[in-house]
């Protein structure tokens, strides 16, 4: 069983600070997700990282993927309350499967 | 819109009924997944379909569920004999046909609440 290990498991922080969430696992993966996920709402695709060592930017978010391809890091620079939410990592297993695997999240508050 | 949509939004049934929820997947998607949420973890998958063929189950679902896509769009997901520990929200997700990108485009989930 491939498991995704996310920290920290819940994050409060002022507008303005910057932070990092980690997404961990042993296993090797062929394509890491993040998805954002407010409320009552499924959650939304926000970036997707396949090859080791890749870093994306999204305005105020990196998303990084470890060389390896077993843990990714998202960045946030400057938070805003806009972005609170939960951030859910997933990960998409060698060998052809479509089957996404999600860590159990990283509950974000912004407060203003 | 033409995103997923899921229906119903909210359910609340009492312990040992039947309930069915159904999705309507992006129109031009042909893969279709069915995940559930409890809360504090993330989604686990539960099921998913490309057109009408069910490729894959997670053990996660017992005999008690069952999904269809008959005709390759819309999907339903039935529980027979519904008990607490199946309250949840149940998240359907439809992709493109293009290959497999990890890209996921999910409903606003439809929550189960067992009595």
């Amino acid at each position: 069983t491939q498991l995704l290990e996310q920290s920290p498991q819940f994050l409060s922080i002022q507008e303005g600070e910057n932070l990092t969430v980690y997404c961990n696992s042993s296993s090797v993966f062929s394509s890491l997700q993040w998805y954002r996920q407010e409320p009552g709402e499924g959650p939304v695709l926000l970036v997707t990282v396949v090859t080791g060592g890749e870093v994306k930017k999204l305005k105020r978010l990196t998303f990084q993927f470890g060389d390896a391809r077993k843990d990714s890091s998202l960045h946030i620079t400057a938070a805003q309350p806009g972005d609170t939410g939960l951030y859910l990592c997933a990960g998409t297993a060698q060998g052809g499967s479509e089957k996404l695997v999600f860590g159990k999240g990283t509950k974000l508050t912004v407060n203003p | 819109d033409t995103g997923v949509s899921q229906d119903p939004r909210h359910k609340i049934t009492k312990r040992g009924q039947n309930v069915t929820f159904r999705c309507d997947p992006i129109s031009e998607h042909n893969r279709l997944y069915w995940y559930r949420q409890t809360l504090g973890q993330g989604p686990e998958f539960l099921t998913y379909f490309q057109n009408e063929a069910q490729l894959e189950k997670s053990r996660l679902l017992s005999d008690r569920f069952s999904a269809e896509r008959p005709k390759g769009s819309f999907s339903t997901l039935e529980i027979q004999r519904t008990e607490q520990g199946d309250s949840a929200m149940y998240l359907c997700a439809s992709s493109p046909q293009t290959g497999f990108t990890g890209e996921l485009f999910f409903g606003e989930g439809s929550r189960l609440t067992v009595l």
